[in-house]
């Protein structure tokens, strides 16, 4: 069974601040999508990386695929406060007979303070 | 170009009652998941169907669940006689295809809550 693995699952941070979240599996994905969820809303799709070693940059927001195809990272550099919410990564389930299905991760909530 | 749209956003059902929510996906889209989310818990999948066609239900309860997509209308997600544990945020994600690159990426919708009492 294919499992995101998201770290760390809290971060509380003050404005100006850099962070990484990290998302991390055993398995390899054949991409992985970036989301982030605010109270109350649908996720809202930020960013897919399909190449190994791929790198994306969405503004202060900078998103890579491990080599393997197993892990990603986004960094986010001097947050702020809009930064706020919960960021999910998800992969597609490949053991499912290929229907797109994705797996998420568990989340990680971000909290930028002013 | 309008987004996902979900309805009704909040839901509030007896035990007992049925919960009927529903998804119209973006224009164009043919492909539609229905996904639940737990408190404290993560985005789970439920089932992927295509225009009058269940292609994959194994996310989604054998009992007491069922969902369709008609040839016209939305998607329905359907919950029969509900317990307080299906309350929960249900989402409903849309797609033009997959297996292509930047085709296969899901929108999703803003969700209903649904709480049972």
């Amino acid at each position: 069974t294919q499992l995101l693995e998201q770290s760390p699952q809290f971060l509380s941070i003050q404005e100006g601040e850099n962070l990484t979240v990290y998302c991390n599996s055993s398995s390899v994905f054949s991409s992985l999508q970036w989301y982030r969820q605010e109270p109350g809303e649908g996720p809202v799709l930020l960013v897919t990386v399909v190449t190994g070693g791929e790198v994306k940059k969405l503004k202060r927001l900078t998103f890579q695929f491990g080599d393997a195809r197993k892990d990603s990272s986004l960094h986010i550099t001097a947050a702020q406060p809009g930064d706020t919410g919960l960021y999910l990564c998800a992969g597609e389930d490949l053991g499912s007979g290929n229907t797109g299905k994705l797996i998420f991760g568990q989340g990680t909530t971000l909290q930028v303070k002013p | 170009n309008a987004g996902v749209m979900q309805n009704p956003r909040h839901l509030v059902r007896r035990r007992g009652q049925e919960a009927r929510l529903r998804c119209s996906p973006m224009k164009g889209h043919s492909h539609v998941y229905w996904y639940r989310q737990l408190p404290e818990e993560g985005l789970k999948f439920m089932v992927y169907l295509q225009k009058e066609n269940i292609i994959d239900e194994s996310g989604m309860p054998k009992e007491r669940f069922s969902a369709e997509f008609p040839k016209e209308g939305p998607s329905i997600l359907r919950i029969q006689q509900v317990v307080r544990g299906d309350s929960a945020a249900y989402f409903c994600a849309s797609s033009l295809a997959f297996r292509r690159q930047g085709a296969g990426e899901q929108y999703f919708g803003p969700g209903t809550r649904l709480t049972v009492t």
